[in-house]
C-alpha cells in the first residue's frame, strides 16, 4: 500500500539556520503531495502542495519539489525563525484513493534564539 | 467565519465505557475524515464520510463507528474504550473528493482511557 517516510526526529536549529526535512514516499498511481504543519495545541493546516511531477510547492518561505524519479517531496526553508517551531508532517494522496491521505510520521522542528 | 469545532477537547474514561467524540463544521463540506494521531505514526485514518448517510472504514477502524446524519456533524464512537485507544483524534473536512484538496482540521481532542 501507499506509505511515506519522513526523517526521524526531533530536529534543533539556530535562527536563520537552513532547513531540510526529507520526505520519500511509496504509491501505486501519481499521488498529491502536501506538507502539513503543526503549531503547539493545534490542528493541522495545510502549509504547501504539489499535484503534479517537478511542480514545485512554496508558503511562508518554505518550498517542496515534487520529485517523481526519486519519490521524494523534502521540505526546504533558507532562514528559520522561532516561530518556525511545530511538528511538519508530509502526506500523499492517491488518486485512486480519493483524499485519503496518508501520513508520515511527522518531524517535530525546534528553532533556537 | 467557517470553521471546524472538536467537542471535548479533553477527556478522561474508563475502560469498557462508550465514548463519542463531537465534530461539526460550518464549512458546508460534504467530506469529513476522523484520524488519530500516535507517536512514530503521524495520523491514521479511521473512518470517513463523503455525505449524508455515507460512511467508510479506514485504515484502523476496528472499536470505533461513525454516522452522518447531516452535512455539519460527524461524531466518532468508541463502542468499548480500550486503553490501546488512548490518542489524540483529529477531525478534518473537505470540499470536494479530489486527491489534490486541502483538508481543513479541527483542534483535536485527547482521550485517556483508563
Amino acid at each position: 500500500g501507499d506509505s511515506v517516510t519522513q526523517m526521524e526526529g526531533p530536529v534543533t536549529l539556530s535562527e536563520e539556520a537552513f532547513l531540510t526535512i526529507n520526505c520519500t514516499y511509496t504509491a501505486t498511481g501519481y499521488p498529491s503531495l502536501f506538507w502539513y504543519v503543526q503549531y503547539p495545541g493545534e490542528g493541522l493546516q495545510l502549509l504547501l502542495k504539489a499535484t503534479k511531477a517537478d511542480d514545485k510547492g512554496s508558503n511562508k518561505g518554505f518550498e517542496a519539489t515534487y520529485r517523481k524519479e526519486t519519490t521524494s517531496f523534502h521540505l526546504e526553508k533558507g532562514s528559520v525563525q522561532v516561530s518556525d517551531s511545530a511538528v511538519y508532517f508530509c502526506a500523499l494522496s492517491d488518486i485512486q484513493g480519493a483524499q485519503k491521505l496518508v501520513f508520515g510520521q511527522g518531524t517535530r522542528l525546534t528553532i533556537n534564539p | 467565519d467557517a470553521e471546524i469545532t472538536q467537542s471535548p477537547r479533553h477527556k478522561i474514561t474508563e475502560t469498557g465505557r462508550q465514548v463519542t467524540l463531537a465534530c461539526h463544521q460550518t464549512w458546508n463540506h460534504n467530506n469529513m475524515f476522523w484520524y488519530r494521531q500516535d507517536l512514530g505514526h503521524g495520523l491514521r485514518l479511521i473512518h470517513y464520510s463523503y455525505g449524508v448517510h455515507d460512511t467508510n472504514k479506514g485504515e484502523v477502524s476496528d472499536g470505533y463507528s461513525v454516522s452522518r446524519s447531516n452535512t455539519e456533524d460527524l461524531p466518532l464512537t468508541l463502542e468499548s474504550a480500550a486503553s490501546s485507544q488512548t490518542s489524540v483524534y483529529f477531525c478534518a473536512s473537505s470540499e470536494t473528493a479530489e486527491s489534490y484538496n486541502e483538508q481543513f482540521f479541527g483542534p483535536g481532542t485527547r482521550l485517556t482511557v483508563l
